[in-house]
């Protein structure tokens, strides 16, 4: 199985731009969540969706948004960056049914640098 | 709101050599699931080990064991017969139970961990 996806790799933008990154799962899994990485603030939670619906939201700005598709590639978006924004984003994928540790996979990262 | 704490910011180890690498975490939740994910340079986050909290019995996976202790609220991870590998950042994760937390992961701050040769 292929695994966990995410693209561009590297993006550099600058401020008051808008960013779209894009995730693609583990193909039979309908889970995808969203994490910020930062030296400062560490791994925090985005947000997850889970058949085309935001499950779960973490405690970040409207400026971050996202969706998920029919077949279950999810893209995530920030708007109006920030210098603050510049962070890994991770992508993890999983079955997201209930009961069970339902391991989650994740992409490699998407590094975003805003100028 | 659930935290997970990882006191030790870096940790160091002789190759073949024994470490054990710290965490806790705070919940008013009785069943959970807690992770060890280990993330090296090449900044890919890989799954080492798990633990359901309704199991008594402690997780192994090959060289690698935890200590779950449910009433003091830890989950500390042995690596044993450490090798250059192992080299990473570890973060401990605490995953709700509960239909309606879906797949959140809550993250320690992490530790990182050197292996000398």
């Amino acid at each position: 199985k292929a695994g966990v996806t995410q693209t561009p790799r590297y993006l550099i933008k600058t401020r008051g731009q808008q960013v779209t990154l894009s995730c693609s799962p583990i193909s039979g899994h309908r889970s995808v969540s969203w994490y910020q990485q930062t030296p400062g603030q560490g791994l925090q939670f985005l947000f997850e969706y889970f058949s085309e619906t935001q499950r779960n939201k973490g405690n970040f700005p409207g400026r971050f948004s996202g969706r998920q598709f029919s077949n279950s590639r999810s893209e995530m978006n920030v708007s109006t960056l920030e210098l603050g924004d510049s962070a890994l984003y991770l992508c993890a994928s999983g079955t997201g049914l209930a009961g069970g540790p339902n391991e989650q996979f994740f992409g490699p990262g998407t590094r975003l640098t805003v100028l | 709101a659930q935290t997970v704490t990882q006191s030790q910011p870096e940790m160091s180890v002789q190759e073949a050599e024994t470490v054990t690498l710290s965490c806790t975490y705070d919940t008013s939740e009785s069943d959970y699931y807690l992770f060890w994910y280990k993330q090296p340079p090449s900044r890919q986050m890989i799954l080492v080990i798990r633990q359901e909290a309704y199991k008594q019995q402690n997780a192994t996976e090959n060289r690698f064991s935890v200590n779950f202790q449910k009433a003091a609220k830890s989950f500390s991870l042995k690596i044993s017969d450490s090798q250059l590998g192992d080299a990473a950042m570890y973060f401990c994760a605490y995953r709700s139970a509960r239909n309606n937390a879906g797949n959140m992961l809550t993250f320690g701050g992490g530790t990182r961990l050197m292996v000398k040769p």
